[in-house]
């Protein structure tokens, strides 16, 4: 599986655009791109994922460049309640019977008042 | 219904103790996971059932037993924890040979 980096931390002014990267050079070409988040103390939570093409829900908006070597999840318009932690996750979408998530560090955003 | 409940939320418990976590989904996923999370930590899994089998163990010491009762229940057994096995554990669902997967509030536990 591909290995992703992401910032340690962000900061971002509440009613404002988080654009959150993640970087994944090594990515194949069957692997998706999936973004969790984890609210202080709650279980991760399913954003969005994607594979080519960029990719829009009700949460955010995740893009993903034409090399697919690093993507941008988007919270729109960032409240209060969007300050957690996001991890970026390269998975095959069919790897047999391991469905295993490779978790990293993520990012800590601070959406600020 | 979305949701993957677990109960207890809080758990303490001494080293010498038996206790059971308890994870449930109503969503018709049949496959089932138990994580472990040390603070500052990204989730460890720790052990994956797949229509009620258990299809991965992340070589997890034998004191943590996981049991698939049913599709919808999913059980993780304690017994002679140690204190460094107090974490949040957490239990996640998806469908078969996904990789979307729904999780719990999580169980604090905390070994004394």
């Amino acid at each position: 599986d591909a290995k992703t980096t992401q910032p340690t931390s962000m900061d971002c002014a509440e009613g404002r655009a988080a654009n959150l990267p993640c970087n994944h050079s090594t990515i194949s070409g069957n692997e998706y791109v999936y973004w969790y988040r984890q609210i202080h103390s709650q279980g991760p939570q399913y954003i969005i994922h994607g594979l080519k093409n960029n990719e829009t829900n009700e949460m955010a908006s995740l893009i993903i460049t034409e090399d697919r070597k690093s993507s941008t999840l988007i919270l729109p318009h960032a409240t209060l309640r969007d300050t957690a932690v996001y991890y970026c996750i390269v998975r095959a979408y069919n790897a047999g019977n391991n469905r295993k998530l490779i978790w990293g560090l993520g990012t800590s955003l601070a959406v600020n008042p | 219904d979305t949701e993957v409940t677990q109960t207890p939320k809080h758990l303490v418990m001494g080293m010498t103790n038996k206790k059971s976590l308890k994870c449930e989904q109503h969503m018709g996923h049949r496959a089932m996971y138990w994580y472990k999370q040390k603070a500052k930590k990204p989730p460890e899994l720790m052990f994956v059932y797949s229509y009620e089998k258990l299809s991965i163990n992340e070589s997890v010491p034998s004191r943590f037993s996981p049991e698939c009762p049913n599709s919808s229940l999913l059980n993780l057994h304690l017994h002679a924890l140690q204190p460094e096995d107090s974490a949040l554990y957490l239990c996640a669902s998806s469908q078969e040979g996904a990789y979307t997967q729904y999780f719990g509030p999580g169980t604090r536990l905390t070994v004394l």
